[in-house]
């Protein structure tokens, strides 16, 4: 398996501004994806971030709202950019090991007032 | 196109009965499928998985799932359930194995009683 961790943990928000989620992992992965879990839902994948490569975007997700950076084979940023109360949700990554599973990082919960 | 159905959104055991949560999908193709648990304030952690070897598969904490291509299934079971058992069950497919696209079922709270 693979170590994963989310800075922050939990964040509380203005609604307008912007916050950008870390994601590192401990080992070195080719695929790296963002998903979103709003309050009392199921997982909804946001994009796909490879790196060397522009990220993958999800139907209803788009990159100025979403910005990704992946810089190297261990770490992706998701910006959650201008803000409102319905971006309130936890965001977490997940990485690919083996090309078969998929490893999730402890999320980030944000709550946007 | 694949989805999941996970046919109940909550589910009461006591402490010590069988669990059984159930999963159906629909794919296309042979897919991968996945349960993971969620517990409160804690991320996903991955319970079992079925990629195309034994229909039945065997996973942590005592659970197991049985892939039944003929029902299009792949219902969650333990034989006995434990307090800390409760917590959030997402059953997942992917296409090509849970390296790509994962989809996730809407989930089910289980709720296990003294």
């Amino acid at each position: 398996s693979a170590v994963i961790s989310q800075k922050p943990s939990r964040d509380i928000c203005q609604r307008g501004t912007s916050l950008t989620i870390q994601c590192q992992v401990d080992s070195q992965v080719t695929m790296m994806f963002w998903y979103r879990q709003q309050p009392g839902q199921s997982l909804t994948l946001i994009a796909t971030a490879n790196q060397g490569s522009e990220a993958t975007y999800e139907s209803g997700f788009v990159i100025d709202k979403f910005p990704i950076s992946r810089p190297n084979l261990t770490f992706s940023t998701l910006t959650v950019s201008n803000m409102s109360p319905e971006d309130s949700s936890i965001y977490l990554c997940s990485v690919t090991l083996n090309q078969e599973t998929q490893y999730f990082g402890p999320g980030t919960r944000l709550l946007v007032l | 196109a694949q989805s999941v159905t996970q046919l109940d959104s909550h589910v009461s055991v006591s402490e010590g009965t069988p669990v059984l949560l159930r999963c159906n999908y629909s794919s296309s193709y042979s897919p991968s499928l996945f349960w993971y648990v969620q517990h409160p304030n804690k991320g996903l952690q991955l319970l079992l998985k079925y990629t195309s070897a034994a229909t039945l598969v065997k996973g942590i904490n005592g659970f197991e799932a049985e892939f039944k291509k003929s029902e299009t299934s792949f219902h969650l079971t333990k034989p006995s359930a434990h307090m800390s058992d409760a917590a959030e069950y997402f059953c997942v497919v992917s296409l090509t194995g849970g390296g790509n696209k994962l989809t996730f079922g809407t989930g089910t709270q289980l709720k296990v009683e003294l």
